[in-house]
């Protein structure tokens, strides 16, 4: 069964600093993706990322995938405020037949000002 | 910009009840998902349907669950008897085309709250 993992958990960091959030999962898959989830609220949709290699960044974030290494990184640049949610990678497993996505365990980031 | 809607957001019912989620997916979408989110856990899998049948289903998809489309617009999901445990948010979400394509677009979500 594919698994999802999510590192840290928890991050606290201070407003204008630089952190790494971590997903690593346990088979090949098609595809990644990167959510943000407000408290109480839906998850919107932050990255697609479809290939080994991809880079994608949108503002302060920026995600990348190694399918070799199984491991999607989400990049925050100078953390400010509004960033503080929970963030999602999800994964689609290979040869899928459907958008069974499996998500990892969250991380919540509370950025401190 | 079209939205994947969700009714009611909130709602509390007595264990042993009936509840039915009612999702109204993006119009020229054709896929269609459940997901449920347990208070502070991650996001799993419940179903998915197109054609007017479920092309895949989770464990957690037990008999007490059910899905329909009863017309063109609506996608609902029935808990016939719901137990403490099937308290969660709920999403729902829609693709407009199916395997390995096609972003999902999430609902807001239903809140349920079993007593």
């Amino acid at each position: 069964e594919l698994k999802v993992e999510q590192n840290p958990l928890f991050l606290s960091m201070q407003e204008g600093k630089n952190y790494t959030i971590y997903c690593n999962y346990s088979t090949t898959s098609d595809r990644l993706y990167w959510y943000r989830q407000d408290p109480g609220k839906s998850l919107e949709s932050l990255f697609v990322l479809l290939s080994n290699g991809a880079v994608k960044q949108e503002g302060r974030l920026m995600a990348s995938l190694d399918t070799k290494a199984r491991l999607s990184t989400l990049h925050i640049t100078a953390a400010v405020h509004d960033l503080s949610a929970t963030y999602f990678c999800a994964v689609l497993p290979y040869g899928g037949a459907t958008n069974k996505l499996i998500f990892g365990t969250g991380t919540l980031l509370a950025v401190q000002p | 910009e079209p939205e994947v809607t969700q009714t009611p957001s909130h709602q509390v019912t007595q264990m042993g009840q009936e509840v039915i989620l009612r999702c109204v997916p993006i119009s020229n979408h054709l896929y269609f998902y459940w997901y449920r989110q347990i208070l502070g856990q991650k996001v799993e899998f419940l179903v998915s349907f197109y054609n007017n049948e479920i092309s895949e289903k989770s464990e957690i998809f037990d008999d007490q669950f059910s899905v329909e489309r009863p017309d063109g617009s609506n996608f609902t999901l029935k808990i016939r008897s719901t137990k403490l445990e099937d308290s969660a948010m709920y999403f729902c979400a829609s693709t407009l085309s199916g395997a390995n394509t096609g972003e999902l677009f999430f609902g807001e979500g239903s809140r349920l709250t079993v007593l």
